[in-house]
């Protein structure tokens, strides 16, 4: 079954960093390029970060370049979203999602809660 | 950038209505529009792609329309499990998606 499992959400203080995990289950990892998107509480979602599918390409949003990492570990089959620098304004639900015909599967999201 | 522009940000309906939402982008983006349902507490569905392209397993109630710069997004017949939240996306070589529509109950 086509699965993405996202991790590594929690409660971090401002300034800090944070791990976040997307795990891909049932289909080929290296063949899609893979999104981060957030969205904040009762705010439509925002896109994060991108990786190719050969991981020689990234991109990410204004609101976080210099701060989030995006990388992918094909052993694995696993996303991942280094935060560093975390703001209260990072506060949101984290989703990951593959580019097919356009975000086609997404995980269930992790919650990442910035506050001191 | 380009920004995604959704109209109307709500809008109340009854089980069979016709809805038609509306998306504007500031560029003319092509055909690289696309189009979820959210529910509350749930990861966005992808319904639409290439603007006017149906999801696989999508009822056909929902249809999308246009190209370059204005794009619609329509419900043939309202379902109960129909009301949610609607996002159009921008993607292909940069992605923004619009502010949404919330579809309640009138």
């Amino acid at each position: 079954q086509l699965r993405l499992v996202e991790s590594g959400g929690g409660v971090v203080q401002p300034g800090k960093s944070l791990r976040l995990s997307c795990a891909a289950f049932g289909f080929t990892f290296s063949s899609y390029p893979i999104h981060w998107v957030r969205q904040a509480p009762g705010k439509g979602p925002e896109w994060v970060a991108f990786i190719s599918d050969d991981g020689n390409n990234e991109g990410y949003a204004d609101s976080v370049k210099g701060r989030f990492t995006i990388s992918r570990d094909y052993y694995k089959k696993t996303l991942y979203l280094q935060m560093n620098r975390l703001r209260a304004e990072d506060t949101s639900v984290y989703y990951c999602a593959t580019e097919g015909h356009a975000f086609d599967l997404w995980g269930q999201g992790t919650t990442v809660t910035v506050s001191s | 950038d380009i920004q995604m522009t959704q109209s109307p940000s709500t809008l109340s309906a009854s089980v069979g209505d016709r809805l038609t939402i509306t998306c504007r982008a500031s560029h003319s983006i092509n055909k690289w529009l696309a189009w979820y349902q959210q529910k509350p507490g749930r990861a966005p569905k992808l319904l639409i792609y290439e603007a006017s392209s149906l999801e696989s397993g999508v009822p056909s109630r929902f249809s999308g329309s246009g190209s370059g710069t204005e794009f619609t997004l329509t419900i043939s017949s309202l379902q109960p499990d129909d009301f949610a939240s609607y996002y159009c996306q921008h993607y292909n070589t940069y992605w923004t998606f619009g502010q949404g529509t919330k579809v309640d109950i009138k």
